[in-house]
Formats: C-alpha cells, structure tokens, sequence
C-alpha cells in the first residue's frame, strides 16, 4: 500500500515569512494529492489539491508543487499570518490494488510567531 | 448546513460495551469515508462505501467494527466490546466519485473515549 512520509513535525516561523511543508510518497501510482488544514477541535478543511499530470498549482497565499520523479509533493505558504497556525495533513490517494482511500502523513503543527 | 453531519460529537463509554455512531453525508455525494484519527496522526482509512456498497475494508477493522450503508445515504460505524485502543476521533469524509475532482469533505468527528 502507499506510504505518505510528512516532515516536518512542527514548523515556527515569523508572522509575514514563507513556510514550506514537504511530503514524499511510495506508490507511483498515486495521482491526486490533497492538503488539509486541521484546527484544534475541528475538522480537517481541503485549502489545495494537485493532480499527478500538473506540477504547480497556487491559489492567493497558497501553492503546491509536485515532482512525480522523486515522488515528493511540498505546501508553500507565503506571507503567513496568525490565522495560518494549525496541524496541516498531506496526503497521497492510492489508485492501485483496490483500495481507494486517501494516505495521510502524520501531519505537521504550523506555529505563527507574532 | 449543507456539509457533512456526525453524531454523537463524544461518546464515553466502558470497556466491553458496544457503541455506534452515524455519519450523514452530503446529500449528493456518492462515496462515503470512514477514518480514525489519534492524538498527533494523520486520519488513518478504515472502510469506504460507493452507494451501498462497502468497497474496501482496512486491515484495521478488525472483526468487532461493523459499517453499513443500507440505503446509500448515512452510514453507521458499530464497535462491539470496545477496548481502551478504541478511544480515537471517528471522522467521516463524503464525496462525488465521477467528478473532475474526487475532493473528500469531513465531518467534525465523534470522539469517542473508552474507560
């Protein structure tokens, strides 16, 4: 099955800095790649997805980019703010051998320092 | 509220008793998720439904978890003779397989903890 590798754990940076989320995966047969945002006490909320046959894809603060030869996918977040501090998940959809739920990573805690 | 609906939100119980929880999706999706998240871990997939049917089922869901889907709609998770490694946040994901994006919409999740 897929593995999902997140890294890293927890991330601090500067309010109005750029924080970088990086995840590698295991099955080349994934092909669709979501990022959630998960706030203490509540659900985890899609903020961006990339399919395995685009490399880049940005939405306002947000960007995600893909590299399918090294299996590794990253979450860009330029000009954070204190409303960015959350558990951010990556995850890999396995489209191999039947099973057809989304791999999560073990998710990395964003700190926003004022 | 058009969004995915989960209850109980918490559920507390005792070792050996048999819970259940209910999962409503959106209305129009055809998919239906059941994840298992602990404390510091990503959702891990339990079992996902295509209508009524179950098409997958984890390797953990053992023999004591039960999920059905009988008209396609809700859902419910049963746990028979819970254990203390029970206690987890159960989420619930929706969505519409067949579309150009197959995005996954949570619930809130019931937090169940078993004493």
């Amino acid at each position: 099955g897929e593995n999902v590798e997140q890294h890293p754990s927890t991330l601090s940076v500067q309010e109005g800095d750029s924080a970088v989320i990086k995840c590698t995966y295991s099955d080349s047969a994934s092909n669709y790649f979501p990022w959630y945002k998960q706030e203490l006490g509540k659900r985890p909320q899609l903020i961006i997805d990339i399919r395995s046959n685009v490399g880049e894809k940005k939405d306002q603060r947000i960007a995600v980019t893909l590299n399918k030869t090294a299996k590794h996918f990253s979450l860009h977040i330029t000009e954070t703010q204190p409303e960015d501090s959350a558990v951010y998940f990556c995850a890999a959809r396995y489209s191999g051998g039947g099973a057809d739920g989304l791999t999560f990573g073990k998710g990395t805690h964003l700190i926003i320092q004022p | 509220d058009t969004g995915v609906s989960q209850n109980p939100r918490h559920k507390i119980t005792k070792r050996g008793q048999n819970v259940t929880f209910r999962c409503d999706p959106i209305s129009e999706h055809n998919r239906l998720y059941w994840y298992r998240q602990t404390l510091g871990q990503g959702p891990e997939f339990l079992t996902y439904f295509q209508n009524e049917a179950q098409l997958e089922k984890s390797r953990l869901l053992s023999d004591r978890f039960s999920a059905e889907r009988p008209k396609g709609s809700f859902s419910t998770l049963e746990i028979q003779r819970t254990e203390q490694g029970d206690s987890a946040m159960y989420l619930c994901a929706s969505s519409l397989i067949g579309s150009t994006n197959e995005k996954l919409f949570f619930g809130s999740g019931t937090q169940l903890s078993v004493l």
